[in-house]
C-alpha cells in the first residue's frame, strides 16, 4: 500500500525559517513533489526530487532521503504570503505512476504569525 | 503558462441530479486527472486519463464517471448527485511520467469546482 504522512499544523514567524517533515511509504517510488496551497485556491508546483540530495530554489529547499522514506521542505526567510498549505505527493509506479499519477498527503498548514 | 480551467467555480445542486464538470487544458498534456479535495481527507484521485478515450479508476471512482473525447478536455460526470459528494473537485493535466526532457511532469491544476449538493 501506500501512506504519505505530515504534519497537520505547523505555526512559524515571519523572518524565521520552517522545516516541514513528510515521510512516506510506496512500493515502487518515482519521484516526489511539494505544492503549495493557498485557501480557496489550486496547488501550484513548487520542488521535485526523485534523487538523494537537497533541491534549492530560491527560499524553498526540498530534500529527499529515498532510503529513510523521507522529505522535507526548507523555507528560508518567511513571508506572510507564506501562510498556506504544503502538499507532499509521491509518484507511485505501481500507483498509476507510470502514468504521471502522484499521491497526496493530506497537507500542512503553515501560518506565519508577524 | 499552463492553464487549466474548470467550467464553474460554485455549483449548487440537488439530491437525484445529474452533474458535469468540465475541464480544459491548453498544453496538449496527455494526461488529465480528477481529484476531490476535502478537509482532513487531503486530494483523493477520482479518475484519470493519459490518452484520448482511455479512462482508469482511482482511489475513490464510486459515484463518478468520466468521458474523454478529444485530447483537451476531461469531463467528470456524477450519474446522481448525492450528499456525501459535496466537495472541492480538482482537475490537472501533465505530460506522462518519463517523457523526455519532462521527467519531472507535475501536475498542473485548475482552480477548482466548489460543488454543493442539497
Amino acid at each position: 500500500g501506500q501512506n504519505i504522512d505530515q504534519p497537520t499544523e505547523m505555526t512559524a514567524t515571519e523572518g524565521a525559517i520552517v522545516q516541514i517533515n513528510c515521510t512516506y511509504q510506496t512500493s515502487g517510488f518515482n519521484g516526489l513533489f511539494w505544492y503549495q496551497q493557498h485557501a480557496g485556491e489550486a496547488p501550484t508546483f513548487l520542488s521535485y526530487n526523485v534523487l538523494d540530495g537537497l533541491e534549492e530554489k530560491g527560499r524553498f529547499s526540498s530534500f529527499l532521503s529515498r532510503s529513510k522514506g523521507y522529505s522535507y521542505l526548507l523555507l528560508k526567510e518567511l513571508q506572510m504570503k507564506d501562510s498556506a498549505s504544503y502538499l507532499c505527493a509521491v509518484r507511485d509506479e505501481n500507483g498509476g505512476g507510470s502514468q504521471g499519477n502522484l499521491i497526496f498527503g493530506k497537507g500542512t498548514k503553515l501560518s506565519v504569525k508577524p | 503558462d499552463v492553464k487549466v480551467t474548470q467550467s464553474s467555480r460554485y455549483l449548487v445542486k440537488r439530491t437525484g441530479e445529474k452533474v458535469f464538470l468540465e475541464c480544459v487544458q491548453d498544453m496538449d498534456h496527455e494526461n488529465m486527472f480528477w481529484y476531490r479535495q476535502d478537509p482532513g481527507l487531503g486530494l483523493r484521485l477520482i479518475y484519470f486519463s493519459y490518452d484520448v478515450k482511455m479512462k482508469e479508476k482511482g482511489d475513490i471512482p464510486e459515484g463518478y464517471s468520466v468521458s474523454r473525447e478529444k485530447k483537451e478536455r476531461f469531463s467528470l460526470i456524477l450519474e446522481s448527485a448525492s450528499t456525501n459528494q459535496t466537495s472541492m473537485y480538482l482537475c490537472a493535466s501533465s505530460f506522462p511520467a518519463g517523457q523526455r526532457n519532462r521527467y519531472n511532469s507535475p501536475l498542473h491544476f485548475g482552480n477548482g469546482t466548489r460543488l454543493t449538493v442539497t
